[in-house]
């Protein structure tokens, strides 16, 4: 079956760096997406990943490594306004986004 | 503002309603989805329009019925819907269906309590 898997929840301290990390297993690999989505909001888009490696977005980065079917998306210089659900998302042979049920970041001053 | 509206943001209805949610997207997309989501689970793709043809219905009840008039908008209309069916449920649009780099966008949710 196809599966995501991402930490349910994290805390993190303002100013930090925070690491979050999703295995992925999917029929079929088209790149994996991240997005934020605060509370009550819609997710919002961040980053996606086809390739193996780092790609570095301000304060945000997101790795991926296709053989070990693995991402994580880090986060530096920490602020009160990331406090937010983290959504992994892993798009298939037929292009469906198969998703995590997201890691809740709770960031602390 | 993600360019994806959607009405009402919040819906309570008994279970013999008869209610319909509305999606309009302002981005020039030609794919459109329902997503229910649920407290502490993975967003469900519920169904997806590429051109305004439906390519995917997830094995979804028949009290939802999705209806696609055009590229622009979504409707998702409900009918004897039961108290598990209480979510958020979202709807998003992407350029087309069968790209790698096809980015979702999303509205911001319409929060559904079934009583």
């Amino acid at each position: 079956g196809q599966n995501i898997d991402q930490p349910t929840e994290m805390t993190a301290t303002e100013g930090a760096i925070v690491q979050i990390n999703c295995t992925y297993q999917t029929s079929g690999f088209n790149g994996l997406f991240w997005y934020q989505q605060h509370a009550g909001e819609a997710p919002t888009f961040l980053s996606y990943n086809v390739l193996d490696g780092l790609e570095e977005k301000g304060r945000f980065s997101s790795f991926l490594s296709r053989s070990k079917g693995y991402s994580y998306l880090l986060l530096k210089e920490l602020q009160m306004k990331d406090s937010a659900s983290y959504l992994c998302a892993a798009s298939d042979s037929n292009y469906q986004l198969i998703w995590g049920a997201g890691t809740k970041l709770i960031i602390k001053p | 503002e993600t360019g994806v509206t959607q009405t009402p943001r919040h819906l309570v209805m008994g279970m013999t309603n008869k209610k319909s949610l509305k999606c309009e997207q302002h981005l020039g997309h030609n794919a459109m989805y329902w997503y229910k989501q649920s407290a502490k689970k993975p967003l469900e793709l519920m169904f997806v329009y590429n051109f305004k043809e439906q390519t995917e219905n997830n094995s979804v009840p028949s009290r939802f019925s999705p209806e696609c008039p055009n590229s622009s908008h979504l409707f998702l209309h409900l009918h004897t819907l039961q108290p598990e069916d209480s979510a958020l449920y979202l709807c998003a649009s992407s350029q087309r269906l069968g790209s790698g780099v096809d980015t979702q966008y999303f509205g911001p949710g319409t929060r559904l309590t079934v009583l």
